[in-house]
């Protein structure tokens, strides 16, 4: 039983770019949120998609934006790359909106030069 | 003032020792709480969740003060293995996003 997979697990953008962070969530999981965790600090809710429509936004910018497809997979875009969008982004599973037992992949660690 | 508050450490412990975490949420309707644990550059993970009666798992054990608003963990006979950073999450309802604090640093010492 896969658990939840991210890929890239690392990249290094330029101020300016673009980027798209991918997300297969646990088998059997339909719901997934995004957190960014910047060094030294707690991960920090982005948005959550569930059938295929953002749900709930954290406080991020429309820089941010994202997609989840029928197979309920996510991707998450960021726009005009700053240099303090360098974090680690983590991927959350779930099942039915619910959080309780959310269940984390390892991470896109990203680094804008 | 953040919803989510913790020591940041980092707690430097010797082997064998106990040592107790804190943290204080502010929203005075969250309904859950969660302990997750995070080692050096990878996923949080899920410790354990946090209840009322307090609750307990091996060396780890969890209480949950609504009239305070805050939560603690106590790791006891403290092992190499248990050094990472801990996380204090609060959620307010079981659809809502989970609320981290800036998680505490644990280094267990030979």
């Amino acid at each position: 039983d896969a658990g939840v997979t991210q890929s890239p697990t690392h990249l290094i953008k330029t101020r300016g770019q673009q980027v798209t962070l991918r997300c297969s969530p646990k088998s059997g999981h339909d719901t997934v949120s995004w957190y960014q965790q910047a060094l030294g600090q707690g991960p920090q809710f982005i948005f959550q998609y569930y059938e295929e429509e953002e749900r709930q936004r954290g406080n991020f910018p429309d820089r941010f934006s994202g997609h989840q497809f029928p197979n309920y997979s996510s991707e998450l875009n960021v726009n005009a790359l700053l240099l303090g969008d360098s974090a680690l982004y983590l991927c959350a599973s779930s099942l039915v909106l619910s959080t309780t037992e959310a269940f984390f992949g390892q991470g896109t660690r990203l680094t804008v030069v | 003032r953040k919803e989510v508050e913790q020591d940041p450490g980092p707690f430097n412990v010797p082997e064998g020792a106990t040592v107790a975490f804190n943290c204080t949420y502010s929203n005075s309707a969250s309904q859950s709480f969660f302990w997750y644990r995070q080692d050096c550059r990878k996923e949080p993970k899920l410790l354990m969740s946090v209840y009322s009666s307090g609750n307990e798992d091996g060396r780890f054990t969890a209480q949950l003060n609504r009239a305070s608003q805050y939560i603690s963990l106590l790791i006891r006979d403290s092992k190499l293995s248990d050094s990472a950073t801990y996380l204090c999450v609060v959620i307010k309802t079981g659809n809502t996003p989970l609320v981290f604090g800036k998680g505490t640093r644990l280094s267990v010492i030979a």
